[in-house]
């Protein structure tokens, strides 16, 4: 199965600054998936970025918060912006290799 | 739309013990279900991945059984440990649903010493 390095790990951000999250694949994947897993809740997915056209987002998340980058068929960017505090949350990424799901380790971002 | 329940939300059993994982769904129409690890604050760690045509998995002292007609899986632990104790998170993916997993909201498993 694929290996993710998800970074950085945790992060403690100010309120209306951004952060960008990077997940990188050691194999080239077609699609790449974003999940938020808020306190206490299952995990939600934002988005799936595919490589060489606009990501597709869920209902309830747009771009503009969301920002996601996926120049390549290893790597992948998400941006979490304008922050709030409601946007704490572990951020995750993950991809299909034909042998199920494999998440990277997990950004836990708290916003104050 | 599917809907994955796991039952019970929280277990908290003594060292040794053998457990059972309940998780359902309500759509049968699934090309398969994986059973997650996931430690506090931690992203996920796969367990065991069951094809729609298999009847169970086994890794270690993992055991995942899936009866797709009546909506079901189980995650079956032969002498629970303390290093055991984590967050367990059951995902289907829907046919129909671009291959997008559906997360039951998981059990968080205490083992205690």
């Amino acid at each position: 199965s694929a290996v993710i390095s998800q970074k950085p790990s945790r992060d403690i951000c100010q309120r209306g600054t951004s952060l960008t999250i990077q997940c990188q694949v050691d194999s080239q994947v077609t699609m790449m998936f974003w999940y938020r897993q808020q306190p206490g809740q299952s995990l939600t997915l934002i988005a799936t970025a595919n490589q060489g056209s606009e990501a597709t987002y869920e209902s309830g998340f747009v771009i503009d918060k969301f920002p996601i980058s996926r120049p390549n068929l290893t790597f992948s960017t998400l941006t979490v912006s304008n922050m709030s505090p409601e946007d704490s949350s572990i951020y995750l990424c993950s991809v299909e290799t034909g042998n199920g799901y494999t998440f990277g380790s997990g950004t836990r971002l708290t916003v104050v | 739309k599917q809907e994955v329940t796991q039952i019970p939300a929280a277990l908290s059993v003594p060292e040794g013990e053998n457990l059972v994982l309940n998780c359902s769904f309500t759509d049968s129409a699934i090309y398969n279900l994986q059973w997650f690890r996931q430690d506090p604050g931690k992203g996920l760690t796969s367990l065991l991945l069951i094809q729609s045509s298999q009847r169970e998995q086994t890794s270690g002292r993992l055991n995942a059984s899936l009866d797709k007609s009546s909506g079901r899986s189980t995650l079956y632990i032969a002498a629970s440990q303390p290093g055991d104790s984590a967050t367990y998170l059951c995902a289907v993916i829907s046919v129909g649903s671009n291959y997008k997993l559906t997360f039951g909201k998981g059990t968080l498993l205490t083992v205690n010493p």
